[in-house]
């Protein structure tokens, strides 16, 4: 039973550049979230999908935008990037009747 | 907003002795979770705790909810090197309200 995936694992970019990230949920779950993880801190909510709509939204701007595919899969993109978009983005997925969320090992993003 | 605040940010034992990590929301939770982050990796799901004044047990680990639902705890009795890593709490008011709130987490490190 495949846990939650992330690609890639690891991310160089430059500023103004835009980002794609990749979330493949646990088997069986129909709700994906993303956090940004800056380091040192605890993870911050981005935006959590279900049946393939934003359900719910962090304080992020517009820059963050993301899908979630029939397959229950997800994307989590950054337009114009910032320095300090550099971070781990987590993935979580959950069942939309449960709060507990499995995370996936995430993607570090480097703005240079 | 909602706020979950977690004390110490830091904790330095020797194998063997005690330790205690604290966690207070701004507002009353739904449930709390646990998470365990080991450097480098990425969280990982230890408990979910729903009631008021409840206490759950996992092996050496106490995890507790307060009466009024806005403060948490976990303990670990006679820490092994093996506990090493950032222990998060993690919460949710429930309603609506679909995003998890971290605290910045509980820093553990365990002298062998």
């Amino acid at each position: 039973d495949a846990g939650v995936t992330q690609s890639p694992t690891h991310l160089i970019k430059t500023r103004g550049q835009q980002v794609t990230l990749r979330c493949s949920p646990k088997s069986g779950h129909d709700t994906v979230s993303w956090y940004q993880q800056a380091l040192g801190q605890g993870p911050q909510f981005i935006f959590q999908y279900y049946e393939e709509e934003e359900r719910q939204r962090g304080n992020f701007p517009d820059r963050f935008s993301g899908h979630q595919f029939p397959n229950y899969s997800s994307e989590l993109n950054v337009n114009a990037l910032l320095l300090g978009d550099s971070a781990l983005y987590l993935c979580a997925s959950s069942l939309i009747r449960s709060e507990t969320q499995y995370f996936g090992p995430g993607t570090r993003l480097l703005v240079l | 907003g909602q706020q979950v605040m977690q004390i110490p940010q830091y904790q330095h034992v020797q194998e063997g002795e005690d330790f205690t990590t604290y966690c207070n929301s701004s507002t009353t939770l739904s449930n709390i979770q646990w998470y365990k982050q080991r450097p480098g990796g990425h969280p990982v799901f230890l408990i979910q705790l729903v009631k008021s004044g409840e206490v759950k047990k996992q092996k050496r680990l106490t995890f507790q909810f307060g009466e009024a639902k806005k403060n948490s705890s976990l303990h670990i009795t006679a820490t092994q090197t093996t506990d090493v890593g950032t222990y998060f709490c993690a919460g949710n008011s429930g309603g609506s309200n679909y995003k998890l709130t971290f605290g910045k987490g509980t820093l553990l490190t365990v002298n062998p």
